[in-house]
């Protein structure tokens, strides 16, 4: 199917490990965002990406660190979690110029 | 910077009234305004945008108006469903992708 997907949909973690979430789009779109998603501040922005290879920082980018080797993949991943680090991450895809962002459905990660 | 600014930021209506949400934003740069629903558990959908060189556009019972020149941009929802009820966002958009800005976000009830 047509979309953006993200993996896993919930994920339990410890403090100082490291974990990986997955964002997969099929309209070849050549943006790609993460966002972290927290009562009391919003939507922001941890990093994105125009295209592959190329990444840039958002708002939040510490603590985070995303790859892009091909256009439909964009993993974020968190070196070593922590508490602070507890959210609801949405990976959101973009074709080039003004356009309105897709969503995933976005994992609730926690770091116990 | 930039600042996107959103109210109400709760709004209960009865079925078949209607719903208006207000967003102001700084950036006079800023040209591309999209408005994204939430629902529980789901990620935001873009439900519609307006661009700067445009005042008003409707999709069936949703309406967006833009005063660029107060920088004042609303969500107009008519004959209201309880399937309306959900978070709603707007966003300002400009010259680059770490620019956008989300609206606080609006918690909007439809009560049957």
């Amino acid at each position: 199917d047509a979309g953006i997907t993200q993996s896993p949909r919930y994920k339990i973690t410890e403090t100082g490990r490291q974990v990986t979430l997955m964002c997969h789009q099929t309209w070849s779109h050549s943006y790609m965002f993460w966002y972290r998603q927290d009562l009391g501040h919003g939507l922001r922005l941890i990093y994105y990406s125009a295209a592959a290879d190329i990444t840039d920082k958002g708002e939040v980018p510490d603590g985070y660190v995303v790859s892009r080797s091909k256009t439909e993949n964009f993993p974020l991943t968190l070196e070593s979690a922590t508490r602070s680090q507890t959210s609801v991450y949405f990976c959101a895809s973009s074709a080039a110029g003004l356009n309105g962002y897709t969503f995933g459905s976005g994992t609730r990660l926690t770091v116990v | 910077g930039e600042n996107v600014e959103q109210h109400p930021s709760t709004l209960s209506v009865q079925e078949g009234d209607s719903a208006v949400i207000k967003c102001t934003y700084s950036d006079s740069a800023s040209n591309y305004f999209p408005w994204y629903k939430q629902e529980l558990g789901k990620g935001p959908q873009l439900i519609i945008d307006i661009r700067s060189n445009v005042g008003e556009k409707k999709d069936q019972r949703i309406a967006v108006t833009l005063n660029k020149t107060a920088k004042h941009f609303s969500l107009h929802i008519t004959e209201t469903q309880p399937e309306d009820s959900a978070v709603y966002f707007c966003a300002a958009m400009g010259t680059s992708y770490d620019k956008v800005i989300f609206g606080p976000g609006t918690s909007l009830s439809v009560i049957p």
